[in-house]
């Protein structure tokens, strides 16, 4: 039973680099999403996307850009990383929509230096 | 526009304490609510919900009635454990934009024995 499985777990990054953070769901779900969660702010979400071939913006889509592979996976990308990014980035999956229960991934515990 | 305001933690009971934790949110349409619950170093889980406005959730001890007329979904348990000391999280779905769930920023419950 793995849900929803996201790598790095970890990573430091220098300001300016680019990495790319890997999810994939094996609950055959067709809602994605990328979280970020910092201290007193809650889960904001970054991009979403409804179905395969899709994607959406959330609420702080700016320096990120997502792909949607296939079904299973959906990619966040930093492509110049900056100190505002750290953060912890989840990954999540819906059977549907948002009323649906979302399950999480571990998390990725990202630091811009 | 949508919005989750939870109470500000942390909090801190002891064992076999009762337990209260304040939500009310703002919403256009008819959201579902959801508490998801996040222990340390894992992802979020959906602990409870409900679609409805009357509607209880409940779920290990938890539960938490959908009050359309206070706006309100607070949760509660009568008698909390060490091991539900956790971050818990309201949350919030409108049908009209099922692919955004909004958090609130977040509780934290420390339990001590």
């Amino acid at each position: 039973n793995a849900g929803v499985t996201q790598t790095p777990k970890f990573q430091v990054l220098k300001t300016g680099q680019s990495m790319t953070l890997q999810c994939a769901q094996d609950m055959n779900h067709n809602s994605m999403y990328w979280y970020r969660q910092d201290p007193g702010m809650g889960l904001r979400l970054i991009y979403y996307s409804a179905s395969e071939g899709t994607t959406d913006k959330g609420e702080v889509p700016n320096g990120y850009n997502v792909s949607r592979l296939n079904k299973r996976e959906f990619s966040l990308r930093l492509e110049s990383a900056a100190p505002s990014q750290t953060s912890v980035y989840f990954c999540a999956s819906s059977e549907a929509r948002g009323m649906d229960t979302i399950y999480f991934g571990e998390g990725s515990w990202l630091t811009v230096v | 526009g949508n919005s989750v305001t939870q109470m500000e933690g942390p909090v801190t009971l002891s064992e076999e304490a009762f337990l209260t934790i304040n939500c009310t949110y703002t919403a256009t349409g008819y959201p579902s609510l959801f508490w998801y619950v996040q222990y340390p170093g894992e992802g979020l889980q959906l602990l409870l919900k409900a679609t409805k406005a009357d509607d209880k959730g409940s779920n290990k001890g938890f539960e938490a009635t959908y009050r359309k007329e206070t706006t309100s979904f607070h949760l509660e348990k009568g008698s909390v454990q060490v091991s539900d000391s956790a971050v818990y999280f309201c949350a919030l779905s409108v049908e009209t934009s099922y692919d955004k769930v909004i958090f609130g920023p977040g509780t934290s419950l420390s339990v001590i024995p």
